[in-house]
C-alpha cells in the first residue's frame, strides 16, 4: 500500500512571494504522483502530473513540481503567489500500472492563504 | 460540456434514513469513483467502477453500497446513515489511458 503526508496543514503567504508545499510519498512500488487544486466549495482540479521522464513538471497556473525518488518527495513551488492562488492544494499517489490504475491516495491537504 | 455533476448539493438527513447520491458525466470516461473528505483526512475512496459493469470496494466501503447504472452514472446509497457518515462526497470520472481524474462539484452530507 501507498501513503502521502502532506507536511504542513497550513501555509500563510504574502502576494508574489514564492511558495512551496512539501509532500512526502511512501511506496514499495513505482507510482504516479499528482497535486489537485480545490478552490472554496468547488471540487477538484488537476494542476500536474508525474508519470515518468522528466522529474521537474510544469502545471497550469505557473505551479511545478519536481520529483525526487531518493527523497520519496514531490513539492509543489510556485516563484510568485497571487491572491487567486488561495485554495487547499492536495498531494496524490496512484500505484504505477495493474489494477490499481486510477486509484488516487491522497495526502490531508495543504491550505494557501494568500495574504495582500 | 457538463463534465461530472452530482445532485443533490447538499443534504440533511437523520440518523438511521437512507438516501442515494447521484452522479452522472458526459465525458464517455470508462472509470468513475467516490470519495469522502472530511477535515484533515484529505479525500479517502470508498468505491470505484473500473468499467460499465463492474464495481469494487476502496479504503473506506462500509455503510455504503453503489450501482453503476449505465456508463454514464454511478450512485452511492447509504442504506442507515450515522453521523460518522456526515462529510462531503466527491464524485469523479477517468478516461481510458488518461491519469486526469474529473470532480464533480460534491455533495455536502449532514447526518444528525
Amino acid at each position: 500500500a501507498q501513503s502521502v503526508t502532506q507536511l504542513d496543514s497550513q501555509v500563510p503567504v504574502f502576494e508574489e512571494a514564492p511558495v512551496e508545499l512539501r509532500c512526502n510519498y511512501s511506496s514499495s512500488v513505482s507510482v504516479y504522483l499528482f497535486w489537485y487544486v480545490q478552490y472554496p466549495n468547488q471540487g477538484l482540479q488537476l494542476l500536474l502530473k508525474y508519470l515518468s521522464g522528466s522529474t521537474l513538471v510544469k502545471g497550469i497556473n505557473g505551479f511545478e513540481a519536481e520529483f525526487n525518488k531518493s527523497q520519496t518527495s514531490f513539492h509543489l513551488r510556485k516563484p510568485s503567489v497571487h491572491i487567486s492562488d488561495t485554495a487547499e492544494y492536495f498531494c496524490a499517489v496512484n500505484r504505477a500500472g495493474g489494477t490499481s490504475y486510477g486509484k488516487l491516495t491522497f495526502g490531508q491537504g495543504t491550505i494557501l492563504t494568500v495574504h495582500p | 460540456n457538463a463534465g461530472v455533476t452530482q445532485t443533490p448539493k447538499f443534504q440533511v438527513l437523520k440518523t438511521g434514513q437512507s438516501m442515494t447520491l447521484q452522479c452522472a458525466q458526459d465525458m464517455n470516461h470508462n472509470s468513475m469513483y467516490w470519495y469522502r473528505q472530511d477535515p484533515g483526512m484529505g479525500l479517502r475512496l470508498i468505491y470505484y467502477s473500473a468499467s460499465e459493469g463492474t464495481t469494487d470496494k476502496g479504503e473506506v466501503p462500509n455503510g455504503y453500497n453503489v450501482s453503476r447504472l449505465n456508463k454514464r452514472e454511478f450512485s452511492l446509497r447509504l442504506e442507515s446513515a450515522a453521523p460518522s457518515q456526515t462529510s462531503v462526497y466527491f464524485c469523479a470520472s477517468l478516461g481510458i489511458g488518461s491519469y486526469e481524474q474529473y470532480f464533480g462539484p460534491g455533495t455536502r452530507l449532514t447526518v444528525t
